[in-house]
């Protein structure tokens, strides 16, 4: 009965390798938005989907792409990836803009 | 630009003690306004959500109450216990649409 969920949990790989990381919620939401936790625990938003658009894109490097096949389904792909990409990835889910819930991490370490 | 700041960023105290937790912002246009809970290596609850319109939220033993024109938010946990140890972090939204702004958190560490 798991709100949301994230695979994998734990992601260890090298540099300049391709990763994705999936994110599903099973609460109807219809939007979904990624965050990364640095080292110093900030935790900043990266991208947010609304019905499958793409409503908010922040600064982050082109290597990073998000797809949304559905409502439920908000997946990260990285591309190239870097040393400073090292950091926790959420996955969280609104009903609108309202109270966000967030999946369990996953934790990127780039080697 | 918004800013969240909460101060302590660290905070401990023994079990019973009635726990305190700023959150200030620096725009005072907000939309809502979350408290989270993060619990080492895992990710984030929400505890309670304050629509800009509203003085105060409660939830059992939690109070959280927001002063828009001073850019303030307080989270109050009655009688803590050791199972309230965890970073609480607060974030605002700008907008409807906007982003969820988050403070760097208070590492809160309650004792027996």
């Amino acid at each position: 009965d798991t709100a949301v969920s994230q695979t994998p949990k734990y992601l260890v790989t090298q540099m300049g390798n391709d990763k994705s990381i999936k994110c599903e919620q099973n609460l109807g939401h219809d939007t979904m938005y990624w965050y990364k936790q640095d080292s110093k625990k900030f935790l900043k938003i990266m991208f947010s989907y609304n019905n499958k658009e793409l409503i908010i894109n922040e600064t982050v490097p082109n290597r990073f792409s998000p797809k949304s096949p559905d409502k439920a389904h908000l997946n990260l792909h990285i591309n190239s990836l870097e040393l400073g990409d090292s950091a926790v990835y959420f996955c969280a889910s609104s009903r609108h803009q309202e109270t966000q819930y967030f999946g369990p991490g996953t934790r990127l370490l780039v080697l | 630009k918004q800013e969240v700041t909460q101060i302590p960023a660290a905070l401990s105290v023994p079990e019973g003690e009635n726990l305190v937790l700023n959150c200030s912002f620096t725009d005072s246009a907000i939309y809502n306004l979350q408290w989270f809970r993060q619990d080492p290596g895992k990710g984030l609850t929400s505890l309670l959500l304050i629509q800009s319109s509203q003085r105060e939220q409660t939830s059992g033993r939690l109070n959280a109450s927001l002063d828009k024109s001073s850019g303030r938010s307080t989270l109050y946990i009655a009688a803590s216990q050791p199972g309230d140890s965890a970073t609480y972090l607060c974030a605002v939204r700008p907008d409807s649409w906007g982003k969820l702004q988050f403070g760097a958190g208070t590492q809160v560490v309650v004792t027996p």
